[in-house]
């Protein structure tokens, strides 16, 4: 079984700086999909990037990116130029690439609560 | 457009009350998802559908039912529930297609159980 750890539970930031979080995840497969989800107060759960194990180039989207090393089966995620809006939990997710019988679901890390300071 | 949408968004029940959650998606998507999230935990998986008129178990089934009663709607029943039960459950569904799947989430119901 797959599995995700996110070592931090919580980690703050000055607003305008920059802020790596970290994932790691453990499994066999070589094709994968892993995911950034944020969930802020309002416990909406939205997607913030996603990457492809298949792809070598890096994801990134705005302000947001991964470093992906898959060799070390690691996943981080910077935020750069931090914004009040960014607080919230960040969680990251796994999800095997295997699709039989149609299986798509996610296994989620335990979060890690960012703060940003003013 | 409202995506996911869960109902109810807060309820109390007392141990061994019966209740059904409801989900509905307007996307189109195939596939629907229930999840609970507890404190320090994380969200784990109690049992999805991988498409209309299939359903299976999670990482957490025990003590749940499900109903994929069309394409858009996926609910989730409690029986008898438990203290243990108490929880934020989400309701996630997901085109489910090889390459372009991303799952969108409903905004949660919090569910407590006294």
């Amino acid at each position: 079984a797959q599995t995700v750890t996110q070592s931090q539970p919580e980690m703050s930031v000055q607003e305008a700086e920059t802020v790596t979080l970290s994932c790691t995840y453990d499994t066999s497969e070589s094709d994968y999909y892993l995911f950034w989800y944020k969930q802020p107060p309002s416990r909406q759960m939205i997607l913030v990037i996603r990457q492809e194990a298949y792809k070598q180039q890096n994801a990134t989207e705005n302000r947001f990116s991964v470093n992906f090393q898959k060799a070390a089966k690691s996943f981080s995620l910077k935020i750069s130029d931090s914004q009040l809006g960014d607080a919230a939990m960040y969680f990251c997710a796994y999800r095997s690439g295997d699709t039989l019988a149609g299986s798509y679901q996610l296994t989620f890390g335990k979060g890690t609560k960012l703060s940003v300071i003013p | 457009n409202a995506g996911v949408t869960q109902t109810p968004k807060f309820q109390v029940l007392k141990t061994g009350q019966s209740m059904t959650l409801q989900c509905a998606q307007d996307m189109n998507h195939n596939s629907m998802y229930w999840y609970r999230q507890d404190p320090g935990m994380g969200l784990r998986l109690i049992y999805y559908s991988a498409s209309e008129g299939t359903t299976d178990k999670g990482e957490v089934p025990n003590g749940y039912n499900v109903s994929r009663l069309n394409k858009r709607e996926f609910s989730l029943r409690l029986e008898s529930a438990a203290p243990s039960q108490t929880s934020v459950y989400f309701c996630a569904s997901s085109e489910a297609s090889l390459r372009t799947d991303t799952q969108y989430f409903g905004p949660g119901t919090r569910l407590t159980v006294l």
